[in-house]
């Protein structure tokens, strides 16, 4: 079992709609949890941080945590085109470590 | 507000030659690492330097080598390039438990 799953896509939706990305891990020393966004030939950005279990909320973007699922999710409400990009959930061990542990990453597509 | 820079952006070699990826960061981040990302197999870790001075493995460290030179930059040198090696390369600063700030990118490919 890898330690990061994340649904590769495409996904596709229409403008306006509420998006859900996920992704589950198995390794419970996980303590933080990221979300990349990375658009077409471009470096990957970080979007939301999150060092607990619960919701943390930006604009139109909420980053869930249930550690005790192993499982995170990225919600983006009244999506838009220009959030058409790859998306890439990460995953840290905490003090004293300085690897990330990336999924593959999901491709979304608003349509407008 | 450069962040990471790398240089080059594209680069095509030829089976055998030898070539460096330049990483320059101006965040006084004391790690930086280098990755590559292929289609289906996701961002996967090369080499990583904690700290100025010291170097580790990561994942997928053949092939490659790296020089913290100071603080601000790390190189990746590909000694005897493979068409394996063909990918793009992305170098990544960070502080201890925060998020990375990625670059941009190399595009390399080796025929």
């Amino acid at each position: 079992q890898k330690e990061v799953e994340q649904d590769p896509g495409p996904l596709s939706v229409p403008e306006g709609a509420i998006v859900s990305l996920n992704c589950t891990y198995s390794n419970s020393a996980f303590q933080y949890f990221m979300w990349y966004r990375q658009y077409s030939r471009k470096g990957p950005e970080l979007l939301m941080y999150t060092y607990s279990s619960g919701n943390k909320e930006d604009g139109r973007f909420t980053a869930q945590v249930d550690k005790s699922s192993k499982y995170i999710s990225l919600f983006i409400r009244d999506s838009q085109p220009s959030d058409s990009a790859t998306y890439l959930c990460a995953m840290g061990r905490g003090a004293g470590s300085y690897q990330l542990t990336f999924g593959k990453g999901t491709k979304l597509s608003v349509i407008p | 507000n450069a962040g990471v820079t790398q240089t080059p952006k594209f680069q095509v070699l030829k089976t055998g030659q030898s070539m460096t990826l330049q990483c320059a960061q101006d965040m006084n981040h004391n790690s930086m690492y280098w990755y590559r990302q292929d289609p289906g197999m996701g961002l996967r870790l090369i080499y990583y330097s904690a700290s100025e001075g010291t170097t580790d493995k990561g994942e997928v460290p053949n092939g490659y080598n790296v020089s913290r030179l100071n603080k601000r930059e790390f190189s990746l040198r590909l000694e005897s390039a493979a068409p394996s090696q063909t990918s793009v390369y992305f170098c990544a600063s960070s502080e201890l438990g925060s998020g990375y700030t990625f670059g941009s990118g190399t595009r390399l490919t080796v025929v």
